[in-house]
């Protein structure tokens, strides 16, 4: 089971900030929240993480609330190529390790 | 560097014969995963290893399906008489270890299974 709750899909429009949600209300202490996208007929790629303080890469800034039940991705200045399904992730601990557990995550769409 | 290679890119399978999908890893990385990803579904995961050993193989569909990883690199997901419903894009990826919550995955571009 996924931990996460994504809605379906959204759109942008290009230029503009596209604001993704994400609620992980089950979320515990030592549990990061992972974003990856996944762009048509590609693999997922790693977009950025964090625990309970927001964060700032190159791609995007991540969200999180002070109770760490729920985060927004944020792409600042949307393109055309940001379409792709994003997914939320927190990782859920297998044989003592933490396994990356994706849903179905959020397809945006970028349009002119 | 190079990234998380796979090979097949493309396989198409009659009902019933062995497949056998190869991930090569970015080198370096002891931990490996395999995930599937059914046509508009999200990713499914099935195994992971760290180094060369599987901890946890609860997430195999069905006893059809077994994976090897020799010499902590290169590893091989085998699919015995496959069925129709093993179609699927079946994605491999690697990160520098499992312990640490923070490892990303590096992901490879997939092989696209067609079960006729």
């Amino acid at each position: 089971d996924a931990k996460t709750t994504q809605p379906p899909s959204m759109d942008c429009a290009e230029g503009r900030a596209a604001n993704l949600p994400c609620n992980h209300s089950t979320i515990s202490g030592n549990e990061y929240v992972y974003w990856y996208r996944q762009i048509h007929s590609q693999g997922p790629q790693y977009i950025i993480h964090g625990l309970k303080n927001n964060e700032t890469n190159e791609m995007a800034s991540l969200i999180i609330t002070e109770d760490r039940k729920s985060s927004t991705l944020i792409l600042p200045h949307a393109t055309l190529r940001d379409t792709a399904v994003y997914y939320c992730i927190v990782r859920v601990i297998s044989g003592g390790s933490y396994i990356p557990t994706f849903g179905r995550g959020t397809s945006l769409i970028v349009h002119p | 560097g190079a990234g998380v290679s796979q090979s097949p890119s493309n396989k198409v399978t009659e009902k019933g014969k062995d497949v056998e999908l190869r991930c090569d890893p970015i080198s370096g990385h002891t931990a490996l995963y395999w995930y599937r990803q059914s046509l508009g579904q999200g990713l499914e995961f099935l195994i992971y290893f760290q180094g060369n050993s599987a901890p946890d193989k609860s997430g195999l569909p069905s006893d059809r399906f077994s994976a090897e990883r020799t010499g902590g690199s290169v590893s091989t997901l085998t699919i015995q008489r496959t069925q129709q419903e093993d179609s699927a894009v079946y994605l491999c990826a690697s990160s520098l270890g499992l312990a640490s919550p923070y490892n990303e995955q590096f992901f490879g571009p997939g092989t696209r299974l067609t079960v006729l």
